[in-house]
């Protein structure tokens, strides 16, 4: 138990459909992330968010879609997606962004993506 | 950008054997990172190390931080079947927030 929470842990989407990554820590972080683990791939960073202001977006194609209401939850938002975006998708959160902060990202379970 | 490159990429050691790995970068870090993922888990910090030529140790595990600054090992001793998974660096500047990750190794253990 890492204090990040993934749900769901396994979602298959169609194409056209629209659906939602939820992610929840509970560690009283301040920076919360989003990346994208493919298979023999490195761990690719979407997003990042500091303080509920997205502070980091690495060229990500609009079908997805990020949502910080607060410091606790994170949203990724898909829809019209490819079958090349099947992955598994983590979550993380570190104390702070940058400043102050030992570098240490707590990370989810996951949650596996299949776009079929 | 900054890229790391992770060596081996995969290994096949028999239990109670030793392992190395490790990471380079064309570029400075001030701060090295070493994550562990289990079977269908997310990553987990096994050592962070922060200062060039440190040389940190976490039971079995011994990580050093290079003294050019870039790159890092990290040694596992006496290897045990839990510690199969996919092992990642990851190299970071403080100030610059983002940690840049390592391909991954990826460790089997055969008893």
């Amino acid at each position: 138990e890492t204090g990040v929470t993934q749900t769901p842990r396994h979602l298959v989407m169609g194409m056209t459909n629209k659906k939602s990554l939820k992610c929840e820590q509970h560690l009283g972080h301040n920076a919360m992330y989003w990346y994208k683990q493919s298979a023999k791939k490195p761990l690719e960073l979407m997003f990042v968010y500091s303080l509920e202001e997205r502070v980091e977006n690495n060229s990500v194609p609009s079908r997805f879609s990020p949502e910080c209401p607060n410091s606790s939850h994170l949203f990724l938002h898909l829809h019209t997606l490819q079958p090349e975006d099947s992955a598994l998708y983590l979550c993380a959160s570190s104390q702070d962004w940058a400043q102050g902060d030992t570098g240490e990202l707590f990370f989810g379970e996951g949650s596996r993506l299949t776009v079929l | 950008g900054q890229q790391l490159n992770q060596s081996p990429q995969s290994m096949f050691i028999q239990e109670g054997e030793d392992v190395s790995m490790n990471c380079t970068s064309s570029s400075i870090f001030n701060t090295w990172l070493w994550y562990k993922q289990d079977p269908g888990e997310g990553p987990v910090l096994l050592i962070a190390l922060y200062k060039a030529g440190e040389l940190t140790s976490n039971g079995r595990l011994t990580a050093q931080f290079g003294i050019t600054r870039k790159d890092s090992f990290l040694n596992i001793s006496a290897s045990i079947p839990s510690d199969v998974g996919i092992y990642f660096c990851a190299g970071r500047n403080t100030n610059a927030g983002k940690s840049t990750f390592g391909d991954g190794t990826t460790l089997t253990v055969k008893p």
